[in-house]
């Protein structure tokens, strides 16, 4: 069981737009800021926004990312299928001493 | 650019201690402000956040495996390590180290992980 609440799945058509949400909670999300990262099939995660909306040079401007409250999204526009891939959400949560939490993880199918 | 590569048995017996390594290059893992991570995912599941390391020694871990876990750094020979006692089949899992850029501002903490070594699965069976 996650702490960050993801939909487990979302699929678009190459050039739509895409959504993921993540749901967190005051000690989490709602206090400190959200990550998401992007990990291909067979790779390792790779860092795709940090400080909620900021990308990492390299990073198409095609991705992009929000925070409202206790929740946060990212958002994929003009989907290519190289998109295809799974992507989590993560923030540091002050509770219990304070360690970095996850949400369970997007599949995102471009079809 | 920094990159980082694990190292360590792939197979470890039920009850015994996981041991990896995770060797920094292009890059001084003293230089900077960076906390040291693990991080590991069972297969077809999400991600676990382990716990960190910073190069003075100060470290903090995941409550859920503080018990069992040592992280430990060697300055010397760019390295940082895990230890995770007392394995069960539940422990099987892909483990990463990542650099994690971390500090705390008028809008809250940040952490995140960049770079991520690739990897390395650990089997836990007898």
């Amino acid at each position: 069981q996650s702490v960050l609440t993801q939909p487990p799945s979302a699929s678009g058509t190459p050039g739509q737009r895409v959504t993921i949400s993540c749901s967190g909670s005051s000690s989490n999300i709602g206090s400190n800021y959200v990550y998401w990262y992007q990990q291909l099939p067979g790779t390792a995660p790779k860092l795709l926004i940090y400080r909620n909306n900021q990308r990492p040079s390299g990073v198409p401007d095609r991705f992009s990312g929000s925070k409202s409250g206790t929740s946060a999204s990212l958002a994929i526009s003009g989907l290519r299928s190289e998109d295809e891939a799974d992507y989590y959400c993560a923030a540091w949560d002050d509770s219990l001493s304070g360690r970095e939490v996850f949400g369970g993880g997007t599949k995102l199918t471009v079809l | 650019q920094v990159q980082l590569q694990e190292s360590g048995p792939g197979l470890v017996k039920p009850s015994q201690t996981l041991s990896l390594t995770c060797t920094v290059s292009g890059g001084s893992i003293s230089s900077g402000s960076y906390y040291w991570s693990w991080i590991r995912q069972p297969a077809g599941k999400g991600l676990e956040w382990i716990g960190r390391i910073y190069t003075s020694g100060s470290t903090n871990y995941n409550p859920s495996l503080k018990s069992r876990v040592t992280i430990s750094v060697d300055t010397s020979k760019n390295q940082f390590s895990l230890k995770l006692s007392s394995v069960t089949a539940a422990d099987t899992a892909v483990y990463y180290c990542a650099r994690a850029v971390t500090g705390y501002d008028s809008s809250g903490y940040y952490n995140w992980f960049d770079p991520w070594g690739q990897g390395t699965l650990v089997t836990v069976s007898s």
